[in-house]
């Protein structure tokens, strides 16, 4: 059974950094492009960030690029976001999905709260 | 960016109808792919590839589409299908998601 679970999340006040882990079970890692999607409070999805099976092609859209960071470690199936610089509508539920050119599975979501 | 635009962005519908929900993109994509979230809940692929159902879909659901025009299809409504759904491509970059139809049984 494929599982995502993410951690990491909380409050933060605007300007500061979190990181945000996701652990993988019940798949090859290795084998998938993986992805962080975003959902505002009350809101829709928005996507926030890919990254290529071995790590080394990232892409992001322009709203959080230069201040999010994708990374994974293969060896312990494990997907992180760095944000830095956060600001209020960075404040989401950030979910950990697997990504073979659609979103096939998804992570319970961690909460980010953005606020002094 | 390619815009995806879903309506109704409501509807409503008692058990037994037929309920389609429509999502054009601004530009012509080649798939288009279809989520549906309960609340509290996370998402779940739901129409992958335009027409194929994800695990688990039951067969009153379809999806049909091509070019800029793609729709959901519900041929006979239960109680259980009450949730919002989201079209998405990712057939030119940025990807991108519709803002979400909010379907409720009456």
């Amino acid at each position: 059974e494929v599982q995502l679970v993410e951690s990491g999340g909380g409050l933060v006040q605007p300007g500061r950094s979190l990181k945000l882990s996701c652990a993988a079970s019940g798949f090859t890692f290795s084998n998938y492009y993986m992805a962080w999607v975003r959902q505002a409070p009350k809101k829709g999805l928005e996507w926030v960030a890919t990254i290529s099976t071995s790590g080394s092609r990232t892409y992001y859209p322009d709203s959080v690029k230069g201040r999010f960071t994708i990374s994974r470690d293969n060896a312990k199936s494990s997907l992180y976001l760095q944000m830095n610089s956060l600001k209020s509508e960075d404040t989401a539920t950030y979910y950990c999905a697997r990504e073979p050119h659609y979103f096939d599975y998804w992570g319970q979501g961690v909460m980010v709260t953005v606020s002094s | 960016e390619t815009v995806l635009t879903q309506s109704p962005t409501t509807t409503a519908a008692s058990p037994g109808e037929k309920v389609t929900i429509t999502c054009r993109a601004s530009s012509s994509v080649s798939y288009m792919h279809w989520y549906q979230q309960k609340s509290g809940a996370s998402p779940k692929l739901w129409i992958y590839d335009t027409s194929k159902l994800a695990s688990g879909v039951p067969n009153r659901f379809s999806g049909s589409g091509s070019g800029t025009s793609y729709s959901l299809i519900i041929s006979s409504i239960e109680s259980e299908d009450a949730a919002t759904y989201y079209c998405q491509q990712k057939s030119s970059d940025p990807p991108t998601f519709g803002a979400g139809t909010k379907l409720e049984l009456k």
